[in-house]
Formats: C-alpha cells, structure tokens, sequence
C-alpha cells in the first residue's frame, strides 16, 4: 500500500509565526487530505486536496501529485491551531479502480505558544 | 459535509466486558467505516462496514474482537470485544461524502 510519511514530527512556535508542514507519498494519489486533531480527539477537515493550492483564511495548502509531496501553510499562527495535523492519502493502484481506504502519517505535533 | 455522532464519547471500562459503540450519520451514505487511534498513535483502519452485508477487515482485526453491524445507511456500531489494557484508544467512525473523508468526535476507551 500507499507510504505516507510527515515533517517535521514536532514543531513549536511562538504567536504570530508562521510555518510549513510537509507529506511525502509514495505512489499516485486520488485522494489526500489533511486534518486537524485538537486536544479532545476531535479530526477536524482541513482540505481535500489530490492536486493544486487550496486556502482557508491562515491555511493554505499544495499538492504536487507529480512529485509526490503536499506542504500546509500556516500564517500567524495561534495558540488554538495547536494539536496534531495528519496527512491521510489512498492510491488507486492495486485496488481494482476504487480505494477509499485513507492510509495516514504519523502526524506533526504543533505547539503554539503564547 | 456530513454530521456523524458517536455514542459514548468516552468510557472506562473493565478488562474482559465488551463495548459497543454508536455511529449516527445525519444523511445516508454508501462508504462507512471505523477507525482505530492507540494513545499516541496515528489512525489505522479496522473495517470498512458494508451495509447489509458482513463487514471487510483490515488485516490485523478480526470479527470476533470487533463484530461491526451496519444495518441501513445512516447508521453503525463497532463492539470492542473481551477488552483488554491495549484496547485503550480512540475509536472513530467516518463516512465518505462527495469523495472526501469526514470523522465522528471519536469515542476515547479506557480499559482497566
């Protein structure tokens, strides 16, 4: 199956910093999204993103599903964009035409700091 | 989006009971499935739960530690079974709508 791996594993910044997450994969991707996890647990939809640049407010994202690599964007950061933000990815090769299994990283910890 | 509600959020539990746990989506869909999240860990999937039919396992789980019901297309349930210490995790339902992913709040299980 699909590798999905995720830099850096832990970042801390202060308010106001800005700062890239970056998801590597190892095959081609129909499907590649990334998430928030807060501190209760709860995964969060941050974009839906198999190709092209994406933006929500401080957040953007690109995929260059050539190259196999999607970065996420984080601008001004604030202490609530702490948590845990994961890169999830499914591949349809190997699966008959459909796949929507999501295969996720390992996740990078992000600490904002007031 | 989809709006999924999971029931019980969290629980304490006692070694060897079983749990099971709720997924209520607020539209029908056709892909459900139930994820697992140990303590620390990333998300793996335990199965994917077809509707009318026995659910598709990932390798690792089985239908006897996780029997999973889905009996009409709003809603599912994951039974965690003779549960043991390491059965302490997240465990989350998802749906998939309009090729996108969406999860439940999770349900947090602590095994004594």
């Amino acid at each position: 199956g699909i590798q999905v791996e995720q830099s850096p594993p832990d970042l801390i910044l202060q308010e106001g910093a800005n700062s890239t997450l970056r998801c590597n994969f190892s095959d081609s991707v129909n499907n590649l999204q990334w998430f928030h996890q807060n501190p209760w647990g709860q995964l969060i939809n941050l974009f839906y993103i198999p190709s092209g640049t994406k933006q929500n407010g401080r957040l953007s994202a690109t995929t260059v599903a050539t190259e196999r690599y999607s970065l996420l964007y984080i601008s001004s950061s604030q202490t609530t964009d702490s948590g845990v933000y994961f890169c999830a990815a499914t591949t349809l090769r190997g699966s008959g035409g459909s796949n929507y299994k999501l295969t996720f990283g390992k996740g990078t910890l992000l600490t904002v700091n007031p | 989006s989809a709006v999924i509600s999971q029931k019980p959020s969290r629980d304490i539990c006692q070694r060897g009971t079983s749990l099971t746990i709720q997924c209520q989506v607020d539209s029908q869909v056709t892909m459900m499935f139930w994820y697992r999240q140990q303590p620390g860990q990333s998300l793996t999937l335990i199965a994917t739960a077809n509707q009318g039919s026995e659910a598709t396992y990932e390798s690792g789980f089985v239908i006897d530690k996780f029997p999973i019901s889905r009996p009409n297309l709003t809603f599912s349930t994951l039974t965690v079974s003779n549960m043991s210490p390491e059965d302490s995790s997240i465990y989350l339902c998802s749906v998939l709508n309009t090729g996108e992913l969406f999860f439940g709040e999770g349900s947090r299980l602590t095994v004594l």
